[in-house]
């Protein structure tokens, strides 16, 4: 099936790390995408990760992905307030890689000064 | 390298109308593809174009259409509009190739007001 399930919701003090969780259904599934979409904009491209990968580091941004659980993390170390948006999980489904992405609902990430 | 445009950035129009809404995608790219957001739905794949020819199609009514022409640059029509069709509509654009990452870019949207 096609579903990816996010948590909706995250706020952390600026300068602690951030979690952001995803699940994801299909299994045969390529690759996973972090999207970023702050107010007014359209997605950003954070980072992705290869379905044969366990983690990916990426300055800030390392994601972690436990294949076996369909369990993918984004982890946003010393988070700033400029890091304040919604943040969308994505995957390929299996073989398919004609440009249909299945997205999860977004969380939004609240920082505080 | 310019990104990805959009236009037009806003557009209000009335029920039974319809719209035309363009992409030009990133030099190179050959892959445009369509989503819609709305607040209950998400986002959700609309559909796929590579060097003209529609490759993917997600669940939407036969009002929603699009195409590409020989540059690349796509544009989507929704004909007999609805008051749910009030969405952002975004693109994205990718080299397109089957094999390998993917990696689609996204333009900043058209905000699509239907009353």
């Amino acid at each position: 099936g096609e579903d990816v399930e996010q948590s909706l919701f995250l706020s952390v003090r600026e300068g602690d790390s951030s979690v952001i969780n995803c699940t994801y259904t299909d299994s045969s599934s390529t690759y996973l995408y972090w999207y970023k979409q702050e107010p007014g904009a359209g997605l950003q491209l954070l980072t992705y990760i290869f379905s044969n990968m366990d983690m990916k580091q990426d300055q800030r941004l390392t994601v972690l992905l436990n294949k076996k659980d369909k369990h993918l993390s984004l982890r946003i170390a010393d988070t700033q307030t400029g890091d304040s948006a919604i943040y969308f999980c994505a995957e390929t489904l299996g073989e398919d890689n004609t440009g249909k992405l299945i997205f999860g609902q977004g969380t939004t990430l609240q920082v505080k000064p | 390298k310019a990104g990805v445009t959009q236009t037009p950035r806003y557009l209000i129009k009335t029920r039974g109308q319809q719209v035309t809404l363009s992409c030009s995608p990133i030099s190179g790219h050959r892959s445009v593809s369509w989503y819609q957001q709305t607040p209950g739905q998400g986002l959700q794949f609309l559909f796929e174009y590579f060097s003209e020819t529609q490759r993917n199609k997600g669940n939407f009514p036969g009002r929603f259409s699009g195409r590409q022409f020989s540059n690349s640059r796509s544009e989507m029509n929704v004909s007999t509009l609805e008051l749910g069709d009030s969405a952002l509509y975004l693109c994205a654009s990718s080299l397109g190739g089957l094999a390998g990452n993917n990696e689609q870019f996204f333009g900043p949207g058209t905000r699509l007001t239907v009353l």
